[in-house]
């Protein structure tokens, strides 16, 4: 079974602040990891992929990977209201399923108060 | 913005009855993906579906269910009688390749 873990939260932080989710996996094959924003209700929406060890940027999304470590994480800066959502981490097993199966973690519920 | 659409966005129905869920991938995608999600708990995976067959599902997805691409654009989830515990968001999902999968609004499919 492939084991998705995340920061349980929920968090909170103030507007301005910088948000830190943190997501470790139990596939050493996952080769790639996205990170999907859901509101109450609502589907998952796609914010960042990542595929290779290190930092990447989007906005004011940072993704970061550590395959060593079995470790992808987000972090939001200058954080807005409408940044308050659960943050899913969702790796791509890289080995023993042929097409895409995303694993999900529960989530972490992410809020910004104004 | 090419986007999943989902019909319907809520479905009632009794125990024992069959639904069809139905989804349109985005046009140039490849790959088709059910999913469900059951008040309060993880984004599952139920099946994917690639080149007109099955190409992986998981333990939930039994005899019950069945998915389909009857013409070029529409992508259906079908379960022959449903259960009370069958009661969930079910998202359909597409991606032009073996990456990044674009979600539908969900169907809320309510068993009573």
């Amino acid at each position: 079974q492939k084991e998705v873990e995340q920061n349980s939260g929920p968090l909170s932080v103030p507007e301005g602040a910088i948000a830190s989710l943190n997501c470790t996996y139990s596939d050493r094959g996952s080769q790639s990891f996205f990170w999907y924003r859901q509101y109450s209700g609502k589907s998952p929406e796609l914010i960042m992929s990542i595929y290779s060890n290190g930092d990447k940027e989007d906005g004011r999304f940072t993704a970061q990977l550590n395959k060593a470590s079995q470790y992808v994480s987000l972090l939001i800066r200058d954080s807005q209201p409408s940044d308050s959502a659960t943050y899913l981490c969702a790796p791509l097993p890289g080995r023993g399923s042929t097409l895409g199966r995303l694993y999900f973690g529960r989530g972490t519920q992410l809020t910004v108060w104004p | 913005e090419p986007e999943v659409t989902q019909t319907p966005s809520h479905q009632v129905t009794q125990m024992g009855q069959e639904v069809i869920l139905r989804c349109v991938p985005i046009s140039n995608h490849l790959y088709f993906y059910w999913y469900r999600q059951i008040l309060g708990q993880k984004v599952e995976f139920l099946v994917s579906f690639y080149n007109n067959e099955i190409s992986e599902k998981s333990e939930i997805f039994d005899d019950q269910f069945s998915v389909e691409r009857p013409d070029g654009s529409n992508f259906t989830l079908k379960i022959r009688s449903t259960k009370l515990e069958d009661s969930a968001m079910y998202f359909c999902a597409s991606s032009r390749d073996r990456g990044e999968q674009y979600f539908g609004p969900g169907t809320r499919l309510t068993v009573t």
